[in-house]
């Protein structure tokens, strides 16, 4: 199956900095990637989707300020968590269609997920 | 808008006893159902598909458009069936996001 890749897997960083987290699609291009958000012990809530060349579609109450994401090109896309503060600690985890696979409508292939961690 | 409940968060079964794990879906079209499963320290990964039809790791899940239901079975539990599991839905049409179910965590007693 497809490869989807996250780095780092995990970050401790102080409140106020901002914290940059990594998507790879490695083995297909994907014009489009999901970043999805877990709290502990919790579900996996939608934040936005992530689209090659253009601006990401972020879901309702998903901050987009704080929140940047970029998909630069057609493996990589970034999450990057500005002005960190401790209730942005949470595991955040991208996933991705590999279309010639599965269809634009098939399986999702997630990453393993980046544990940050606001002090 | 699209939804997906599970209402069990926890499930505990005897191995060897069947398992069901139930999901329910709100959805204004046709829609596609998946189950996702994460086993310990492992990322989350495709158990099956309601377009497939098929059965993987002796899981079988069955479409019910009537009750809107999506339930997840398997006759005889196996002690590394344990582990979290999703219910998730998606539109049909070009690349569409998923939304998942809060999970149920189905835990196998030896």
């Amino acid at each position: 199956g497809a490869v989807v890749s996250q780095h780092p897997s995990w970050v401790i960083c102080k409140s106020g900095t901002s914290v940059k987290i990594e998507c790879r699609s490695l083995d297909f291009q994907a014009t489009t990637m999901f970043w999805y958000r877990q709290f502990p012990k919790q579900s996996l809530m939608l934040m936005a989707t992530s689209n090659e060349g253009s601006k990401a579609t972020y879901e309702q109450g998903v901050e987009k300020d704080k929140f940047l994401i970029n998909h630069a090109s057609l493996t990589l896309s970034t999450l990057t968590v500005t002005s960190a503060h401790p209730e942005d600690s949470s595991f955040y985890i991208c996933s991705a269609r590999d279309p010639l696979l599965a269809g634009a409508t098939g399986e999702l292939f997630f990453g393993e997920g980046s544990r940050l961690t606001v002090l | 808008a699209q939804r997906v409940t599970q209402p069990e968060k926890l499930l505990s079964v005897f191995k060897g006893a069947p398992v069901e794990l139930k999901c329910n879906y709100s959805y204004s079209g046709s829609p596609e159902l998946f189950w996702y499963v994460q086993y310990s320290r492992q990322r989350l990964q495709l158990l099956l598909r309601h377009i497939s039809r098929e059965s993987i790791k002796g899981f079988t899940a069955d479409l019910n458009k009537g009750e809107t239901s999506f339930h997840l079975k398997k006759p005889f539990a196996q002690e590394e069936d344990s582990a979290m599991y999703y219910c998730a839905l998606s539109g049909r049409f070009g690349n569409e996001k998923l939304t998942f179910g809060t999970g149920t965590r189905l835990t196998i007693i030896p």
